[in-house]
């Protein structure tokens, strides 16, 4: 069970805005430390898509964007496209976990519908 | 750029050796992470090496029995995991981490454990 949560799924028609959260607790998120994201297309590795909670690696088209406010974070897609039809996963430090303080949220299935 | 050796099929109670070979940056400069991921669901941190000195730290829930190395003339990383159950049937990933985050993955080892 993670101690990041996310919804299982969320959809939206192409073109449509789309947001996923990612709600944490105060050993983590809301201790301050920063949210990733991560885009895993069926059966492929997972992709950095946004690091320290809204900045995109070079590449990352600008209509994936992400914020962080509190406890929790966001990530948003503008302009659904077919190809966004993926997992995806954030990610965090947790200072309560010593033994594995690398966490990652259940991931979220984005279907273009 | 990482890339990681192919599937794997063993029997219960054998072990498995995973290669991560790495290449565009200075192999020692980051450290190799490694990433549990069971069919249909999310992603699970195992630990992660030092590449400069070689130093370790395992999760507890795999901590006696999968063993990170690394061959730094070979700029490459490597997971050992014995004593294999079904339940080891995943894909493993290694990652490169930079700061707290992966910024860099291996397309990933697909291990599967059956009799």
């Amino acid at each position: 069970q993670s101690v990041l949560t996310q919804p299982p799924s969320v959809s939206g028609a192409p073109g449509q805005r789309v947001t996923i959260s990612c709600t944490g607790s105060r050993s983590n998120i809301g201790a301050g430390y920063d949210v990733y994201w991560y885009q895993q297309l069926p059966g492929k590795a997972p992709k950095l898509l946004i690091y320290a909670n809204s900045l995109r690696p070079s590449g990352v088209p600008d209509r994936f964007s992400g914020s962080k406010s509190g406890s929790s974070a966001s990530l948003a897609i503008a302009g659904l496209q077919a190809e966004d039809e993926a997992d995806y996963y954030c990610q965090s430090y947790d200072n309560t976990l010593s033994n594995s303080p690398f966490v990652f949220g259940p991931g979220t299935e984005v279907t273009v519908v | 750029q990482l890339v990681q050796s192919g599937a794997e099929v063993r029997k219960p109670g054998a072990s498995v050796k995973i290669s991560c070979k790495t290449s565009g940056y200075t192999f020692t400069s980051y450290s190799i992470h490694w990433v549990r991921q069971d069919p249909g669901k999310s992603l699970e941190w195992m630990g992660w090496i030092n590449a400069a000195n070689g130093n370790t730290k395992y999760s507890h829930k795999f901590q006696g029995r999968v063993t990170f190395t690394r061959d730094t003339s070979a700029t490459t990383a490597y997971m050992e995991v014995s004593s294999l159950e079904s339940d080891d049937t995943a894909v493993y990933y290694c990652a490169r981490m930079t700061g707290l985050h992966f910024d860099s993955w291996g397309l990933g080892t697909q291990v599967t454990v059956t009799s």
